[in-house]
């Protein structure tokens, strides 16, 4: 079945260093592909999505290159500030099925002034 | 709007007991979805439904119902609580759209269940 694997976090970081997030995903067809950022005590939100193969998603300075080749969907940012702490997760959907959402287990982002 | 509310936000149960998670929208949204989180093992989907009076299974649906009577309403109900479904509980809805184009997912701030 399909799947989404993320690197183990937590990941720590002083402030204006540069963030790389591993996401890698087993799926049959076209899925689409979504960074979903969780900030302490809140729901899930959408950071940044991409379609189909070598789109690329960017919101809020994160970038992540959707690559067929290596089914891969990697999290980046030039420049992390501290509010920037929080919990992300990778996750596809199939084709439509957008209310079905499967998710990486989480990558919990620690970022120290 | 007040987007997709969840009640209640925390959550004590004995084993044995049941009760419902509500969850509500009013963005019209035509998809709504239950999921619960769990350490380590990210969002897992319990029941999906893609309209009014339609629902169908996730994941993990074992221990949960859900109804779907109007589109704005979309409850979750433990009918005999376990200690295995200590867990945190979201929401979420969605629009239909074309094909082809996708229809971002908006989540509630959660429901916090402990089992004992």
């Amino acid at each position: 079945g399909n799947s989404v694997t993320q690197m183990e976090g937590p990941v720590t970081l002083s402030e204006e260093a540069f963030l790389t997030i591993n996401c890698t995903y087993t799926a049959t067809g076209y899925p689409s592909l979504f960074w979903y950022v969780q900030y302490p005590g809140e729901g899930l939100q959408l950071l940044l999505k991409a379609t189909k193969a070598d789109d690329k998603g960017s919101n809020k300075g994160f970038e992540a290159t959707y690559r067929k080749e290596t089914t891969s969907f990697h999290l980046e940012k030039g420049s992390v500030q501290v509010s920037d702490s929080a919990v992300y997760f990778c996750a596809l959907s199939e084709g439509d099925s957008s209310y079905k959402l499967i998710f990486g287990s989480g990558t919990r982002l620690l970022v120290r002034p | 709007n007040a987007g997709v509310t969840q009640t209640p936000k925390f959550q004590v149960l004995k084993t044995g007991q049941s009760m419902t998670l509500q969850c509500a929208q009013d963005m019209n949204h035509e998809y709504m979805s239950w999921y619960r989180q769990d350490p380590g093992m990210g969002l897992r989907l319990i029941h999906y439904s893609v309209g009014a009076g339609i629902t169908d299974q996730g994941e993990v649906p074992n221990g949960y119902n859900v109804s779907r009577s109007t589109t704005e309403d979309f409850p979750l109900r433990l009918l005999s609580a376990a200690p295995s479904q200590t867990s945190v509980y979201f929401c979420a809805s969605s629009s239909r759209r074309g094909r082809g184009a996708y229809n971002e997912q908006f989540f509630g701030p959660g429901t916090r269940l402990t089992v004992l």
